[in-house]
């Protein structure tokens, strides 16, 4: 069953913690993304990696850090420095020459 | 600097009637655009796609865009809306040096019976 998972769909986390939210490709895309999105606004670009062992920061990426160790593995973690983090996470790859992004079902920070 | 604008916050139509989503992109170059569409607490769905050749797009579900050079648009249609076609619709264009999407605010359809 090919495509993209997020875990887990919801998770909450008290302030002063840092926490990791997980995006699993099998689709062998090169490239993988991650956004926010919160209420009323559309989704903005924290950090994206192009191919495996590199990564660059997005318009918002302060507060916020990744790692690319595995062509299907993208995980974002959640700093503490990250002043408001209550928001829906969304994760997209991106594959070959389609130049089209797929996206992830997300994932729902809640602070507490 | 890069932009997109969907001008419309909230659209209401009633089934069965047509339905057109303004989309305006302020970039340099033309950019690869992009309808995508999401239900509540749900990732995004890609509705179709623009990036060179004919200016008229066929997405899934019914739905088209048609892209207009001199007015930096590419507006969303359906000649026929079905209440399952309630949802937020994004507008992203593609910044092509990051290879990444740019979206605008999102526009809530809701479709009354």
């Amino acid at each position: 069953d090919g495509g993209i998972t997020q875990s887990p769909k919801y998770l909450f986390r008290k302030e002063g913690q840092n926490v990791t939210l997980s995006c699993e490709q099998n689709l062998n895309h090169d490239a993988m993304y991650w956004y926010r999105q919160d209420p009323g606004q559309g989704l903005r670009l924290i950090y994206y990696s192009q191919i495996v062992n590199d990564f660059q920061k997005g318009d918002i990426a302060e507060g916020y850090s990744v790692s690319r160790e595995k062509k299907e593995s993208f995980p974002l973690t959640v700093t503490s420095a990250q002043k408001n983090p209550t928001a829906f996470y969304l994760c997209a790859t991106m594959g070959g020459s389609a130049d089209t992004q797929y996206f992830g079902p997300g994932t729902r920070l809640t602070v507490l | 600097a890069q932009s997109v604008t969907q001008p419309d916050i909230h659209i209401t139509v009633s089934e069965g009637a047509s339905l057109e989503l303004r989309c305006n992109y302020s970039y340099g170059a033309t950019p690869y655009l992009f309808w995508y569409v999401q239900s509540p607490g749900q990732g995004l769905q890609l509705l179709l796609k623009y990036f060179s050749g004919d200016t008229l797009v066929q997405g899934i579900k019914g739905f088209e865009a048609e892209f207009k050079r001199s007015q930096s648009s590419f507006n969303l249609r359906k000649p026929s809306v079905h209440w399952s076609d309630a949802a937020e619709y994004f507008c992203a264009p593609m910044d092509t040096g990051r290879r990444a999407l740019t979206f605008g605010s999102g526009t809530r359809l809701q479709v009354q019976p």
